[in-house]
């Protein structure tokens, strides 16, 4: 257990629709990654917050957005969604802002599934 | 351009067999580091070692064991006496970015390891 944990599990919807995907970092940790793993693309990196504010952007769709709260969980929102959004999204965390010397620890991730 | 390559996309083994997970990289910072990772079929990333680019010391781990050879660009990880247990997609992640822009992980492909009873 990495200490990293995500909401919901498992997620289908339908296309067109929006959902929210919750991650709560390690204790300690400031720093939170998203990445989406898909059959296609492999485990591609989306977005990075450090305490509240974005730092590092990836191939992160328009349609995409996330944030980081006060307490440092974050939310990755994804709308209108598409068939090819179906993948699983995972959440990491570091202590600091992510700098080279940061190892990322990996919750369970969140399977999303688009009908 | 920043890139991870493990060009293994499947290796299957017997239990007990030594097996070495090739993954190539490309760079062009002078300071980053490499990881590995392992996914079991439970589908969760587990952290398994991280190396910087000025330390080419190999690595041990109880039945793991890693070789970074700048040279050749190259942080291979071999498992000594396999166990049903380490079946799984293994991982190799390099950093990248910069201090105002912010560091994520670049993956490869990932290594399928079955071994078999």
């Amino acid at each position: 257990d990495s200490g990293v944990t995500q909401t919901p599990k498992h997620l289908i919807t339908a296309t067109g629709q929006r959902v929210t995907l919750r991650c709560s970092p390690r204790s300690g940790d400031l720093s939170v990654y998203w990445y989406q793993q898909s059959l296609d693309q492999g485990l591609q990196f989306l977005i990075q917050y450090y305490n509240g504010e974005e730092r590092a952007k990836g191939n992160i769709l328009e349609r995409f957005s996330a944030q980081q709260f006060p307490d440092l969980h974050s939310e990755l929102n994804l709308s209108s969604l598409e068939l090819g959004d179906s993948a699983l999204y995972f959440c990491a965390s570091s202590v600091l802002a992510g700098g080279y010397t940061d190892t990322q620890y990996f919750g369970p991730g969140t399977r999303l599934t688009v009908l | 351009a920043q890139k991870v390559t493990q060009a293994q996309t499947e290796i299957s083994v017997v239990e007990k067999e030594d097996v070495t997970l090739d993954c190539v990289y490309e760079t062009r910072d002078t300071t980053y580091y490499l990881f590995w990772y392992k996914q079991p079929p439970s589908g969760e990333l587990v952290f398994l070692i991280r190396r910087n680019s000025f330390d080419e010391q190999n690595e041990i781990s109880g039945r793991y064991s890693w070789n970074f050879q700048k040279s050749t660009s190259s942080f291979n990880f071999t498992i000594t006496a396999s166990q049903v247990v380490d079946s799984a997609v293994y991982f190799c992640a390099l950093s990248w970015g910069n201090s105002n822009s912010g560091y994520a992980l670049n993956f490869g492909k990932g290594t399928s390891l079955l071994v078999t009873p």
